[in-house]
């Protein structure tokens, strides 16, 4: 079964130093893989997604990932944090012939002043 | 384009009660999606519909969850007889089809007492 793991379930960092959050899939074919944003007592928003082609996908809000085949990785980077970028991210993968998300257990990052 | 959309935000109940949640998605949007999401977890997924036909659920879905989508618009989630281990951040999200991006509503929190 496909599953997704997200290396730390906090970090913290100063702000304008880089970000980095992790994330590893597990699935033998490549999925279409996710990472999602979320505020407290919201909704989950879309950062960014990789499907086909480019390996390298930008974002909002100054976000990108990549994704590595040869690392089952995806993960989320940011070279410079904002105070507003503290908050919960999950990184998720959705399986061709599948319908569902599945989910990282969630990074919380915080931004120190 | 108003966004995915759900009713109540929050909702408390007491034990064995029973509770409803409405979810609107994304007008256009044919498929639509139902996630639970406990405190310091990942999003779960519970059930799918493509318009009104739900065509599959989670062995999370006990016997005493059931959700409808009339018309294929919007879907309603009924748990009877509230148990405390149901509180949980419900999460609708909806899609314009397969392999689609998933866009999330901002969830309802339901607490059991």
């Amino acid at each position: 079964a496909q599953s997704v793991t997200q290396l730390g379930s906090h970090v913290s960092v100063s702000e304008g130093a880089l970000v980095l959050l992790r994330c590893n899939y597990s699935s033998s074919v490549p999925p279409y893989l996710f990472w999602y944003v979320q505020y407290p007592n919201q909704g989950l928003q879309l950062l960014l997604k990789y499907t086909t082609g480019a390996t390298l996908v930008k974002g909002i809000n100054g976000f990108e990932a990549e994704f590595k085949k040869s690392e089952t990785s995806f993960h989320l980077t940011k070279p410079s944090a904002h105070m507003s970028d503290a908050a919960e991210y999950f990184c998720a993968a959705l399986i061709q012939g599948a319908q569902k998300l599945v989910f990282g257990q969630g990074t919380r990052l915080t931004i120190n002043p | 384009d108003t966004g995915v959309s759900q009713n109540p935000r929050h909702k408390i109940t007491k034990r064995g009660q029973n509770v409803t949640f409405r979810c609107d998605p994304i007008s256009e949007h044919n498929r639509l999606y139902w996630y639970r999401q406990t405190l310091g977890q990942g999003p779960e997924f519970l059930t799918y519909f493509q318009n009104e036909a739900q065509l599959e659920k989670s062995r999370l879905l006990s016997d005493r969850f059931s959700a409808e989508r009339p018309k294929g618009s919007f879907s309603t989630l009924e748990i009877q007889r509230t148990e405390q281990g149901d509180s949980a951040m419900y999460l609708c999200a909806s899609s314009l089809g397969n392999l689609d991006t998933q866009y999330f509503g901002p969830g309802t929190r339901l607490t059991v007492l």
